[in-house]
C-alpha cells in the first residue's frame, strides 16, 4: 500500500462511451501525475499537476482531459476513445514537482487496466 | 536529453541467490537521482531504491543494493537471497535538471525467480 489509490481497478469500454479514471493520494503531496503505459513500450508520462495547476501536457490527444479539483484527486476524464488506447494507466504523485530536486521520489497507484472496444 | 538503457529484457535467478540487474543511463546534467521501480504482474509500480548523483556511497534498502559507478553511468540493481515474490518487472528511471525534472524510464527488465 503506497498511499496512492486508483478506481476502478478494470475498465471495459465502448468508442462511444464516456468514463473517468479516479487517483487519490494520502501522502500529503502536492504533485500529480498520469502515465500510460502500452504493451512493449516504455512508460508514457501525459500530464503532471503541480499544487493543482496543469505543468505539462505531453502532446495528448484531447480525448483525454483531466482534471485536479485539490493536491489529493487527479481524475482522466475518457470520451470518444480508440482501440489504441486501451493500456494500464497509472497516477503518481511527489513532494511537489516544482522543488525540481533529483530527489523528489514519484511514488504510484495500482493502475487502471483498461480496454477500449 | 536523458536516456536509460536496460540491456537485459529477462534473466533468471535461483531462489535464495543474488541477481543484478543492469542500467546504464546518458545525462549531461551535474545533478541527477536514479530510482527502481518493481512492477509485478498486478501493475503497481514499486519505488525501491534511490541514488542521488552526489551520494558518496552505494544506496541499500533491505535486500536491495544500487551499484553505482558515476564514471561508467552506470547504476545496477543487486537483489540479495532472491525470493519467488521477486519475480516482476524491473525498471530504472531517472531524474534532472535535462528532463525538467519528469522521470526518464527504461524499457525494464523481467525477472524470474526459480524455486
Amino acid at each position: 500500500e503506497t498511499g496512492v489509490t486508483q478506481t476502478p481497478r478494470h475498465l471495459v469500454m465502448g468508442m462511444t462511451n464516456k468514463k473517468s479514471l479516479k487517483c487519490e493520494q494520502h501522502l500529503g503531496h502536492n504533485a500529480m501525475y498520469w502515465y500510460k503505459q502500452s504493451a512493449k513500450k516504455p512508460l508514457e508520462l501525459m500530464f503532471v499537476y503541480n499544487f493543482k495547476e496543469q505543468t505539462e501536457n505531453n502532446s495528448v490527444p484531447s480525448r483525454f482531459s483531466p482534471e485536479c479539483p485539490n493536491s489529493s484527486h487527479l481524475f482522466l476524464h475518457l470520451h470518444t476513445l480508440q482501440p489504441e488506447d486501451s493500456a494500464l494507466y497509472l497516477c503518481a504523485s511527489s513532494q511537489a514537482m516544482g522543488m525540481k530536486r533529483a530527489t523528489d521520489t514519484q511514488y504510484f497507484g495500482p493502475g487502471t487496466r483498461l480496454t477500449v472496444l | 536529453a536523458q536516456k536509460i538503457t536496460q540491456t537485459q529484457p529477462g534473466m533468471f535467478v535461483q531462489e535464495k541467490e543474488a541477481v543484478t540487474l543492469d542500467c546504464t543511463y546518458d545525462t549531461s546534467d551535474p545533478s541527477y537521482g536514479l530510482f527502481w521501480y518493481k512492477q509485478p504482474s498486478s501493475g503497481e509500480m514499486i519505488f525501491l531504491i534511490y541514488q542521488g548523483s552526489y551520494d558518496q556511497q552505494n544506496a541499500t534498502e533491505g535486500r536491495y543494493s544500487l551499484n553505482f559507478q558515476k564514471a561508467r553511468k552506470s547504476a545496477n540493481l543487486v537483489i540479495s537471497a532472491s525470493q519467488l515474490g521477486d519475480s516482476a518487472m524491473y525498471f530504472c528511471a531517472m531524474r534532472g535538471e535535462g528532463s525538467n525534472y519528469k522521470l526518464t524510464f527504461g524499457k525494464g527488465t523481467l525477472l524470474t525467480v526459480n524455486p
